[in-house]
């Protein structure tokens, strides 16, 4: 079972803070990274798939950048609103297991606070 | 309206019996994944599917049985053989392009609750 690990585990700010958070993962045959978010009551929703080192994606006031080299990603949050509050998975594929398996790290709870 | 539903959204069982958990998506996708989420765990994969009448185990399927006799149905069987089945369980599918990285697409989820 391969490790990915996010931190925070939790975090909340104050509506119009930016926030950031990192998902760690091995470096070694790395094929994909996925970011969701999880809103409570709802399916977890894709954000971004990731797969080459030194990508950078955005989708409106949310962006995440990879580093494949060194094994980590992180996702920022511009102007935090409260509609943001959301728990935040990253999840790996490994370009050496089965392709399309997801390794998910525990989370980043975000609550912002109006 | 395209995506995946589970049902039903609580379920609670007796210890002992065996309970099965629907997943039925209409997107179209090949692929079909189960994961189970406890508290402050991240998402585990029970068993995943690549293709009609084809299935893996992922990591924790140990009291667990899956088919998946039509592409649009992925169900999961939680049999008396797990030790701890009471959790939060969610149904996904991808569409599995060569590339292997498609997102994932989730259901709502069943709570189960095995008293």
């Amino acid at each position: 079972i391969l490790n990915v690990e996010q931190s925070p585990q939790s975090l909340h700010v104050q509506e119009g803070d930016s926030t950031n958070f990192t998902c760690s993962f091995p470096s070694s045959n790395f094929y994909a990274l996925h970011w969701y978010r999880w809103e409570t009551a709802k399916s977890p929703e894709a954000l971004f798939v990731m797969t080459l080192n030194g990508d950078e994606k955005k989708k409106g006031r949310i962006s995440a950048t990879l580093n494949t080299k060194e094994g980590y990603s992180y996702l920022y949050i511009k102007g935090s609103q409260p509609e943001d509050s959301a728990t935040y998975l990253c999840a790996f594929i490994d370009g050496g297991s089965t392709l399309g398996r997801l390794y998910f790290g525990r989370g980043t709870q975000l609550t912002v606070w109006p | 309206d395209g995506g995946i539903t589970q049902s039903p959204k609580y379920l609670f069982r007796k210890e002992g019996q065996n309970v099965t958990l629907s997943c039925e998506q209409n997107l179209n996708h090949d692929a079909m994944y189960w994961y189970r989420q406890d508290p402050g765990q991240g998402l585990r994969l029970i068993y995943y599917s690549q293709i009609v009448n084809d299935f893996q185990k992922g990591d924790i399927a140990e009291g667990y049985s899956v088919s998946r006799e039509k592409k649009e149905s992925f169900p999961l069987t939680v049999t008396s053989a797990q030790k701890n089945p009471t959790a939060f369980y969610l149904c996904a599918s991808s569409r599995r392009d060569k590339g292997g990285s498609d997102t994932q697409y989730f259901g709502p989820g069943t709570r189960l609750t095995v008293l």
